[in-house]
């Protein structure tokens, strides 16, 4: 189990409102990562980090910024939650080990609403 | 860029027969690849990756998947299927190493199983 929770679980916002994800992680991992998904469309990258304060942009960064202060933490940051942004989100990190890619891990997901 | 694709939207397959899902890849330098399955409402799991070597890889569940290069696929089968196999299956290709840029999902094969 690599350890990572992702809270809230569900999430109800209304549109204008600023809204953070967390995504939290137990085992020191170096890369973590923000996806969204949506029907017919899998999951796409929204942010990515390589490090403390090391972040960058994925396929689809527009209106969502990210922040990671610490190893453990990784927070997505809707400024103002518009309704195309109503979405399950999933925090992922890469399990590596002695530089080998041992696959990447799942939380559990965050159900966000924008009504 | 990278890319996946999952020609198949649905499949629906007969409890016991034999299932294969197909996955295509676009990825300018060796891929690591991957499947994941997702139940509804659930997050993401790994069946089965492939990194190097033989081309032939073994999973969780029953499933295995065979990397063909010449043929940029890397198809999912299983030779009897259960119903509790129904559920939602992703391809993703990503970067060998140290995980940088994240995974690109394709968009999804959702399985049915008829009983």
């Amino acid at each position: 189990d690599a350890g990572i929770t992702q809270s809230p679980r569900h999430k109800v916002t209304e549109t204008g409102t600023p809204v953070t994800l967390r995504c939290h992680q137990t085992e020191n991992h170096r890369y973590m990562y923000w996806y969204r998904q949506d029907p017919g469309h899998g999951l796409r990258l929204i942010h990515y980090s390589y490090g403390v304060k090391d972040t960058d942009k994925g396929e689809v960064s527009d209106g969502y910024s990210v922040s990671r202060s610490k190893t453990e933490d990784f927070l997505l940051t809707l400024e103002s939650a518009t309704s195309s942004q109503t979405s399950v989100y999933f925090c992922a990190i890469t399990q590596t080990r002695a530089g080998e890619n041992y696959g990447y891990t799942f939380g559990s997901g965050t159900r966000l609403t924008v009504v | 860029a990278q890319s996946v694709t999952q020609p198949d939207i649905h499949i629906t397959v007969s409890e016991g027969a034999s299932l294969e899902l197909r996955c295509n890849y676009s990825y300018g330098a060796t891929p690591y690849l991957f499947w994941y399955v997702q139940s509804p409402g659930q997050g993401l799991q790994l069946l089965l990756k492939y990194f190097s070597g033989d081309t032939l890889v073994q999973g969780i569940k029953g499933f295995e998947a065979e990397f063909k290069r010449s043929q940029s696929s890397f198809n999912l089968r299983k030779p009897s299927v259960h119903w509790s196999d129904a559920a939602e299956y992703f391809c993703a290709v990503g970067a060998s190493g140290g995980g940088a840029d994240g995974l690109t999902f394709g968009k999804g094969t959702h399985l049915i199983i008829q009983p």
